[in-house]
């Protein structure tokens, strides 16, 4: 079957910290995976994408890689932002049907 | 460009009684998917719709839930009667139905039932 397994948070960081927020990925066919963000109060918003394996997937500073061999599709961040804090989701689309990770809280302190 | 909109953005309602939730999708987009999310569930798919036929409605709880996309640009999501149990938030999100197409999430309805 398709499933997501992300890690479990929250998260604590200071600014400028590195962040990676860890997810892999259970999948028959050729998903995509994508990454989403949760602010208090407001919906999900699309963070990034890739669509094949070794794609790697960007915004805002945000990156990802799809890994096949690992089934990974790993969050990073070089230098994380006291307003990066939110909830995080990693997902994967596969024959018409999201499935979404449990997210991931990310708190991010001054 | 418009997002996807849902209203209301807050209801607290007392147990047994009706709640209407609402959705309008990005114009052009013909999927549309209601979620449920609460703490100890996280975010639950509830039923989906393309071209405003439901597709997939296994994730509906129970019979008390209902939704109907009567055009392409309006939903509902129905409850009733109300439980307590069914206080969360709502999402409602649209999307092109064509391969890896991202959903867009309207701020979600939060619900409380008293």
């Amino acid at each position: 079957g398709n499933s997501v397994t992300q890690m479990e948070g929250p998260v604590t960081l200071s600014e400028e910290a590195f962040l990676t927020i860890n997810c892999t990925y259970t999948a028959t066919g050729y998903p995509s995976l994508f990454w989403y963000v949760q602010y208090p109060g407001e919906g999900l918003q699309l963070l990034l994408k890739a669509t094949k394996a070794d794609d790697k997937g960007s915004n805002k500073g945000f990156e990802a890689t799809y890994r096949k061999e690992t089934t990974s599709f790993h969050l990073e961040k070089g230098s994380v932002q006291v307003s990066d804090s939110a909830v995080y989701f990693c997902a994967l689309y596969n024959f018409n049907k999201f499935y979404f990770g449990s997210g991931t809280k990310l708190n991010v302190k001054p | 460009d418009a997002g996807v909109i849902q209203s209301p953005r807050h209801e607290v309602t007392e147990m047994g009684q009706e709640v209407t939730l609402r959705c309008k999708p990005i114009s052009g987009h013909n999927s549309l998917f209601w979620y449920r999310q609460t703490m100890m569930r996280g975010l639950e798919l509830l039923i989906y719709f393309n071209n405003n036929v439901p597709i997939d409605d296994s994730g509906m709880p129970e019979d008390r839930f209902s939704a109907k996309m009567p055009n392409a640009s309006f939903s509902t999501l129905k409850i009733q009667p109300s439980e307590p149990r069914d206080s969360a938030v709502y999402f409602c999100a649209s999307s092109l139905s064509q391969e890896n197409q991202p959903q867009h999430f309207g701020d979600g309805t939060r619900l409380s039932i008293l």
